[in-house]
C-alpha cells in the first residue's frame, strides 16, 4: 500500500537558521504529494503541493521539489522564523488498492523556533 | 467562501452517552473525509466519502462509530456508546476529485476537540 515517512521531531532551531524536515514516501503509479501545516489549536492546511516529478512547490518561502528518482518530497527554508513554529505533514495522493484514491500522511514533524 | 465548517468544537461527554460531530464542506467539494487526531496514533483517516458514498470505512475504529453523509453539504460522525479511549480532535476535511478519483488539495475544518469522562 501507500504510506509516507517523515523524520521525527521535535525539530528545534533558532531564528534564521536553515530548515529541512525529510519525507519519503511509496506509492502505486504517479502520486501528487503535499505539505500541510498544522498551527497550534488549528486544523491543517495546505503549505504546497507539487503534481509531478521534478516540480518545485513553493509558498511563504518554503520550497519542496518532487524526486521521483528517490521518492522523495523534502521541505525546506532558507531562514525560518518564530512563526514558523508548527507541526508540518507530509502527505500523497494515489491510487490505493482497489482502484480507490486515498490520501496518506505522515505522522508529522513539529517545528520550534527559538528567537 | 466559509471553509468547512465543524460543530460542535468542544465537546465533553460522560462515557456511555452518544456524541454526535457534524460537518458542513465547502461548497462545490465532492469528496469528505473524517480524520482523529491523537499524541499516541498521530492522525488517522477514519473514513472518506465522494460523491455521498462511503468508499473507504477501513479506519473506523470499530462498530461504535458510525458516519452518514445525507447529501451533499452535510456529514455527521456518531459515536455510540462514548468511551474515555475516544477522546481526541476530530477534522472534517473535504476535496474536489477529479473525474478518476485522484483527490486534490484537502481543506480541513477547525476540528471539534472530545473529551470523554
Amino acid at each position: 500500500g501507500n504510506s509516507v515517512t517523515q523524520m521525527e521531531g521535535p525539530v528545534t532551531l533558532s531564528e534564521e537558521a536553515f530548515l529541512t524536515i525529510n519525507c519519503t514516501y511509496t506509492a502505486t503509479g504517479y502520486p501528487s504529494l503535499f505539505w500541510y501545516v498544522q498551527y497550534p489549536g488549528e486544523g491543517l492546511q495546505l503549505l504546497l503541493k507539487a503534481t509531478k516529478a521534478d516540480d518545485k512547490g513553493s509558498n511563504k518561502g518554503f520550497e519542496a521539489t518532487y524526486r521521483k528518482e528517490t521518492t522523495s518530497f523534502h521541505l525546506e527554508k532558507g531562514s525560518v522564523q518564530v512563526s514558523d513554529s508548527a507541526v508540518y505533514f507530509c502527505a500523497l495522493s494515489a491510487a490505493a488498492s482497489g482502484g480507490s484514491y486515498i490520501p496518506t500522511f505522515g505522522r508529522g514533524t513539529s517545528l520550534i523556533v527559538h528567537p | 467562501d466559509a471553509g468547512v465548517i465543524q460543530s460542535p468544537r468542544h465537546e465533553v461527554t460522560e462515557m456511555g452517552q452518544e456524541v454526535t460531530l457534524r460537518c458542513k464542506p465547502i461548497s462545490g467539494h465532492n469528496s469528505l473525509f473524517w480524520y482523529r487526531q491523537t499524541m499516541m496514533r498521530g492522525l488517522e483517516l477514519l473514513i472518506y466519502f465522494n460523491n455521498n458514498v462511503p468508499i473507504d470505512d477501513s479506519g473506523m475504529p470499530e462498530d461504535r462509530f458510525s458516519a452518514k453523509m445525507p447529501n451533499a453539504s452535510f456529514s455527521t460522525l456518531k459515536i455510540q456508546p462514548s468511551e474515555p479511549r475516544d477522546s481526541a480532535v476530530y477534522f472534517c476535511a473535504s476535496s474536489l476529485a477529479s473525474s478518476g478519483g485522484l483527490q486534490e488539495t484537502q481543506y480541513f475544518g477547525p476540528g471539534t476537540r472530545l473529551l470523554v469522562l
